[in-house]
């Protein structure tokens, strides 16, 4: 199928290891931040959220940490799979209206 | 239970055609989303449906756009007389909490 990112940042990284995929957003405003996944001819898969009141969540084999200071959020994936292999946005979310997404970032895993 | 379903799944119109895309929404889910996906990019917001209230159209590129969702389920978008720069995937999304949207597979639009 088509590539849903054929211009975004691209890590590779190893089956097996851990991934750190990074974004910055816009608006200190913001306090919903939610991290989707998207595989080439889908839509955006949720993965994880948090608040702005949380600054770490984890969930199954994916952590996300926030720092508002710095206005960045970055996705962990521990032990990445071939199947995790996709393109990944952060979004943030102002008073439970509309999302603003980041540019995405392409995950490839080598096996 | 079943997700956020669109159709069609694809679709070309030849460009000042009239094409109507379809969302439907989780059951029981007051809130809709429409975003536009162009290639290489994340999704842009279009607009926000709460039941069958419009809130925000603010996203919409220009009037030849038009969203309705009459009995609060449902939603169309509507793009009047089709131009190349339509071409793109149009995205629905819904939501029961205020915040997180779960996303329908899109719709990819061509427009020659």
């Amino acid at each position: 199928g088509e590539s849903v990112g054929l211009h975004l940042p691209t890590l590779s990284v190893q089956e097996g290891d851990n991934s750190i995929i990074n974004c910055a957003y816009s608006n200190s405003a913001s306090d919903y931040f939610i991290w989707y996944k998207q595989e080439s001819g889908k839509g955006p898969q949720f993965i994880i959220d948090i608040r702005s009141n949380m600054d770490k969540r984890q969930g199954q084999r994916v952590t996300v940490l926030l720092n508002k200071t710095v206005k960045h959020l970055s996705l962990q994936i521990a032990a990445t799979q071939p199947g995790d292999s996709a393109v990944y946005f952060c979004a943030e979310n102002e008073y439970g209206n509309k999302l603003v997404f980041g540019a995405g970032t392409i995950l490839r895993v080598k096996s | 239970g079943a997700g956020v379903s669109q159709s069609p799944r694809y679709k070309v119109a030849k460009r000042g055609q009239d094409v109507a895309l379809r969302c439907d929404p989780i059951s029981g889910h007051v809130s809709l989303f429409w975003y536009q996906q162009a290639l290489g990019q994340g999704p842009e917001f279009l607009t926000y449906f709460q039941n069958e209230a419009q809130l925000d159209k603010s996203g919409l590129p220009s009037d030849r756009f038009f969203a309705e969702r009459p009995e609060g389920s449902v939603s169309t978008l509507k793009i009047q007389r089709t131009q190349q720069e339509d071409s793109a995937v149009y995205l629905c999304a819904s939501s029961l909490a205020p915040d997180t949207q779960y996303f329908g597979p899109g719709t990819r639009l061509t427009v020659l």
